[in-house]
């Protein structure tokens, strides 16, 4: 049972490069979200997916775009990279919010350098 | 600023120590409060969680003792082990939405 799965595992960009990250869950899970990852600022929510078809911003959605494929894929966009945005970023999944089990399962993450 | 603040920064203990990690919230809303816990190079897994309306929970070595007076909870591991050194992450939300927040983290090292 592969979970979530996040590729690529790392990369670098130049700055005004774009790429996409991509995520996957075979949970069959409702919600999926993308967390960015830096030192002293523990997890920080960019985007989420509370289900097929519906996406809105976290804490951090500046910069940021999200694709919900279907309900397996959920991908993040850098439009044009820049250096703030070199981090390590986690995709996650839920079943449902305001259940009894609001369990995020992580992938392993992307380390992304921008430079 | 952060919705959730942790500390310490970093731990260090020896093996069959009592590590305790501390967080404090300011939103009165939150209602679930997990702790995370994140080996190198892995994602971030649940431990243990606790609501508002219980005061402490038990699963196995780890501990959640909850102040809501305070606004405060903590993360007590019994007997702890070189294997249980990783970051911790405490976190906040509430259950109607998907907006968890983070505390920065805890770096615990449990020295054999």
């Amino acid at each position: 049972n592969a979970g979530v799965t996040q590729t690529p595992k790392f990369q670098v960009l130049k700055t005004g490069q774009s790429m996409t990250l991509q995520c996957a869950q075979d949970m069959n899970h409702n919600s999926m979200y993308w967390y960015r990852q830096d030192p002293g600022m523990g997890l920080r929510l960019i985007y989420y997916s509370a289900s097929e078809g519906t996406t809105d911003k976290g804490e951090v959605p500046n910069g940021y775009n999200v694709s919900r494929l279907n309900k397996r894929e959920f991908s993040l966009r850098l439009e044009s990279a820049a250096p703030s945005q070199t981090s390590v970023y986690f995709c996650a999944s839920s079943e449902e919010p305001g259940q009894s089990s609001e369990k995020l399962f992580f992938g392993s993450g992307t380390q992304l350098s921008v430079l | 600023q952060q919705q959730v603040k942790q500390s310490p920064q970093s731990l260090i203990v020896q093996k069959g120590g009592i590590p305790i990690i501390n967080c404090a919230y300011e939103n009165t809303a939150f209602d679930y409060f997990p702790w995370y816990q994140q080996f190198p190079g892995k994602g971030p897994a649940l431990l243990i969680a606790i609501r508002p309306d219980v005061s402490e929970k038990k699963e196995g070595r780890f501990t959640i003792s909850f102040n809501k007076s305070a606004k405060q909870f903590s993360l007590h591991i019994m007997d702890s082990q070189p294997g249980d050194s990783a970051t911790y992450f405490c976190a906040a939300s509430m259950g109607w939405n998907n907006d968890m927040r983070f505390g920065a983290g805890t770096r615990l090292t449990v020295k054999p």
